[in-house]
């Protein structure tokens, strides 16, 4: 099957410093990839989604400047959160729709925690 | 846009039992109606999936079906097992690639042996 992969895995950052995760399809092109935040115990909530060199197309009440998405390739999306703060600590997975138009891949996910 | 209730949240049934957890959606456009497990800190797994061309689908203890007229489809656990225990979740989309899954909120299996 395809395999999504994230980088980094965990990350621990400081109060308003800004932080970028990677989410590259390995061995299928990515028309779309989309962005999801899960907080414990909760379901995973659709941030964005991003198509190769356009702009991404955010949820309602996620800040755009805050949350910026780059999808520059059609194997990578990036996610950097900028002037984190202790409420951006989830757990953040990207996913990718290739030609199978049905199914998305999902990344393993990335912990982020902001001290 | 979509909205996925999922029902229960919580669900304990001993080992070798059946489990039934439920979902319903508002999309009438959704078309394709995957369940995941996800494990603690891990990506959600898929399970089983349908598409909204068939009403019924099972893999080995595992089926789904679907109502479209009513908007909801479930899944159906026989036989079991204390490693069936996980958060699952039903999501629902479109099958136009632009379109991303929505999820319900989870529902957490426990077996007990």
């Amino acid at each position: 099957g395809a395999v999504v992969s994230q980088h980094p895995s965990w990350v621990i950052c400081k109060s308003g410093t800004s932080v970028k995760i990677e989410c590259r399809s390995l061995d299928f092109q990515a028309t779309t990839m989309f962005w999801y935040r899960q907080f414990p115990k909760q379901s995973l909530m659709l941030m964005a989604t991003s198509n190769e060199g356009s702009k991404a197309t955010y949820e309602q009440g996620v800040e755009k400047d805050k949350f910026l998405i780059n999808h520059a390739s059609l194997t990578l999306s990036t996610l950097t959160v900028t002037s984190a703060h202790p409420e951006d600590s989830s757990f953040y997975i990207c996913s990718a729709r290739g030609d199978r138009v049905y199914e998305q891949y999902f990344g393993p996910g990335t912990r982020l925690t902001v001290t | 846009g979509e909205n996925v209730e999922q029902h229960p949240s919580t669900l304990s049934v001993q080992e070798g039992d059946s489990a039934v957890i439920k979902c319903t959606y508002s999309d009438s456009a959704s078309n394709y109606f995957p369940w995941y497990k996800q494990e603690l800190g891990k990506r959600p797994q898929l399970i089983i999936d349908i598409r909204s061309n068939v009403g019924e689908k099972k893999d080995q203890r595992i089926a789904v079906t679907l109502n479209k007229t009513a908007k909801h489809f479930s899944l159906h656990i026989t036989e079991t097992q204390p490693e069936d225990s996980a958060v699952y979740f039903c999501a629902a989309s479109e099958s136009q690639a632009g379109t991303a899954l929505i999820f319900g909120k989870g529902t957490t299996l426990s077996v007990s042996s």
